[in-house]
């Protein structure tokens, strides 16, 4: 079936650390990868995207690349801020399919 | 990008009345919705799948009975918790996918209450 498993939390970093969340796939067919960002108390907002191989998906200092040998989309962030913390989903879908499959989530803490 | 509202943020009812949330998405028109459920620290569930004019596809385990969804609009998708009880406390989020786009876009969530 399809799954996405997500580096297991929680994440504790001081603020400018080097951040890398880990996300690998499994997917029948050749999905988009998302990684969703989860304030508290808030619903999802869309982080960045990568709708195939070798594409990087960037925003907000975030990036992540597709990798289909290693069927792999790892968050990373160079230099970690306060207001990053939050609850990191990556997520999957298939090209002609409606649904996401989501995570299990990542929860990040970034210490002042 | 794409705004989808969801209305309210937080509700507390008492056991036994029926509660309704309503999802919009505001600047596009959303064939299909999804409600999702979220535990406390734990990852989002899919409880169904919302589409406009025809009954909801519900995942295995959902009591359809129970979560009763209405997508009588492209723009408007409402759940409604019917005879509530202290076990449906949870955060309720839908979200829908604008047809133009790749990604899916989240309402900011129900906190539900049950007392």
């Amino acid at each position: 079936g399809n799954s996405v498993t997500q580096m297991e939390g929680p994440v504790t970093l001081s603020e400018e650390a080097f951040l890398t969340i880990n996300c690998t796939y499994t997917a029948t067919g050749y999905p988009s990868l998302f990684w969703y960002v989860q304030y508290p108390g808030e619903g999802l907002q869309l982080l960045l995207k990568a709708t195939k191989a070798d594409d990087k998906g960037s925003n907000k200092g975030f990036e992540a690349t597709y990798r289909k040998e290693t069927t792999s989309f790892h968050l990373e962030k160079g230099s970690v801020q306060v207001s990053d913390s939050a609850v990191y989903f990556c997520a999957l879908r298939l090209k002609g399919a409606q649904k996401l499959v989501f995570g299990q989530g990542t929860r990040l803490t970034i210490n002042p | 990008g794409a705004v989808v509202s969801q209305h309210p943020s937080w509700v507390i009812c008492k056991s036994g009345t029926s509660v309704k949330i309503e999802c919009r998405s505001l600047d596009f028109q959303a064939t299909t919705m999804f409600w999702y459920r979220q535990f406390p620290k734990q990852s989002l569930m899919l409880m169904a799948t919302s589409n406009e004019g025809s009954k909801a596809t519900y995942e295995q385990g959902v009591e359809k009975d129970k979560f009763l969804i209405n997508h009588a609009s492209l723009t408007l998708s409402t759940l409604t918790v019917t005879s509530a009880h202290p076990e449906d406390s949870s955060f309720y989020i839908c979200s829908a996918r604008d047809p133009g786009a790749t990604e899916a876009f989240f309402g900011q969530g129900t906190r539900l209450t049950v007392v």
